[in-house]
């Protein structure tokens, strides 16, 4: 069945620090690849989205693209902040369908 | 605009009790998941419904679990007789196309 794989947390980094938080999935077809942040005492919300083979997406920094080679959606920004401090997960849905599958999660915290 | 709501935000229960979580999702939006995250742990899918119908129920733990929507809107997930290994946090989350999942904040189910 799909799957979808994160690097395990926690990742910390001194502010400024550039982030890489791994993400390989298995899936028949082209799913839709997303990651979602959960910042703390907050709800998930969506971060940016690719929905199609070398895609990017990008929002707040951030941005992964959606390699069908590597069948990877690594999310990556150059400088990090305090406020970037959240739980990261990786999720994939295929078009037309509705089962979301989502990773584990990866808890990153950014020292001032 | 107003966003997905959970009610009870925490629900205290003692093993064996029936409870009832109720979701509100985001108005026009037809489809509604719900999923469980335990401590540490990602986001397991549990049910999804489009409109009133659930196309797939496999994802729902146990027959103690069952869950309803009404009127293409609220929607409640129901687990009766409770044990332990239910206390989670019970997210909700509609979309208006089923890709883009716009979340709740979750109910705190602790079952003592």
């Amino acid at each position: 069945g799909d799957s979808v794989t994160q690097m395990e947390g926690p990742v910390t980094l001194s502010e400024e620090a550039f982030l890489t938080i791994n993400c390989t999935y298995t899936a028949t077809g082209y799913p839709s690849l997303f990651w979602y942040v959960q910042y703390p005492g907050e709800g998930l919300q969506l971060l940016l989205k690719a929905t199609k083979a070398d895609d990017k997406g990008s929002n707040k920094g951030f941005e992964a693209t959606y390699r069908k080679e590597t069948t990877s959606f690594h999310l990556e920004k150059g400088s990090v902040q305090v406020s970037d401090s959240a739980v990261y997960f990786c999720a994939l849905i295929h078009t037309g369908g509705f089962k979301t599958i989502f990773g584990a999660g990866t808890r990153l915290f950014v020292k001032a | 605009g107003a966003g997905v709501s959970q009610s009870p935000s925490n629900k205290v229960t003692e093993k064996g009790k029936d409870v009832e979580l109720r979701c509100d999702p985001i108005s026009g939006h037809t489809a509604l998941y719900w999923y469980r995250q335990s401590l540490g742990q990602g986001l397991e899918f549990l049910i999804y419904f489009q409109g009133n119908s659930a196309p797939d129920k496999s994802g729902l733990p146990s027959d103690r679990f069952s869950a309803e929507r009404t009127g293409g809107s609220v929607s409640t997930l129901t687990i009766q007789r409770t044990q332990q290994e239910d206390s989670a946090v019970y997210l909700c989350a509609s979309s208006p196309w089923g890709d883009e999942q716009y979340f709740g904040p979750g109910t705190r189910l602790t079952v003592t």
